[in-house]
């Protein structure tokens, strides 16, 4: 199965902040790349699909640029709502995998 | 409106037999790219998928847990159920069912509120 991997494992920052996540594939995925957002003690939300397209709703200050093995999403200005874990997840194969996890905490 | 709920017990002994269900509504799973998946997240830890159930029947399970592992379908209750034998305490974990939705690239995706299970005698 496909590897995702991403760094770092945790982000210090503060409210305004521009953060930026990286997330890895161990083989290309074109850009079948989801980002979703996981709040203390909640269900993942999904935030990003085909790596740069925003699910309705979601904020602008939200983004995903990449293709073939190298992802990133970016934060343009870190509010309170925004500290989370954020995965990464490949659809290129039929099983779907996720990134070991970015936390994103208060600086 | 898409909706998900897991149920099943909370609490299983090591050696037994884990059955959880995630009933759903909002769609149809024998509608085109459409797949109801399981995911856990053992406390403090990442999330690892353990299989997916798509719409035209075909199962995808995770290759290290695979011989532990079936998911099925019961559609006329609008139910996906996910059985994992042998249970050990590193299975203790919270299982999420997860409505996903593909066409081209395109993707939705809505979980359920995941349910707790602890792995002990």
């Amino acid at each position: 199965d496909i590897q995702m991997t991403q760094s770092p494992s945790t982000l210090s920052a503060s409210v305004g902040d521009r953060v930026t996540i990286t997330c890895r594939a161990s083989e290309s995925i074109s850009t079948w790349l989801a980002w979703y957002q996981q709040a203390p003690g909640k269900a993942p939300k999904l935030l990003i699909y085909k790596a740069s397209t925003l699910k309705s709703g979601v904020p602008s200050r939200f983004s995903g640029s990449g293709s073939g093995t190298e992802f990133t999403l970016t934060i343009s200005s870190l509010q309170p709502d925004d500290f989370a874990t954020y995965y990464c997840q490949q659809y290129n194969s039929y099983f779907r995998t996720f990134g070991q996890g970015t936390k994103v905490e208060i600086k | 409106q898409i909706t998900l709920k897991e149920s099943g017990p909370t609490l299983v002994k090591p050696t037994q037999t884990l059955t959880l269900t995630c009933t759903f509504s909002g769609f149809s799973l024998t509608s085109r790219g459409v797949s109801v998946g399981w995911i856990r997240q053992p406390p403090g830890k990442a999330l690892e998928c353990l299989g997916f159930l798509f719409w035209n029947d075909d199962t995808r399970y995770s290759p290290s847990l695979e011989s532990r592992l079936t998911i099925t379908k019961d559609t006329s209750k609008n139910q996906v159920v996910l059985t994992m034998t042998n249970m050990d305490p590193v299975d203790t974990a919270t299982y999420y069912c997860a409505y996903t939705e593909e066409w081209f690239g395109d993707l939705d995706s809505t979980w359920g509120q995941g349910t707790q299970v602890i792995v002990s005698s």
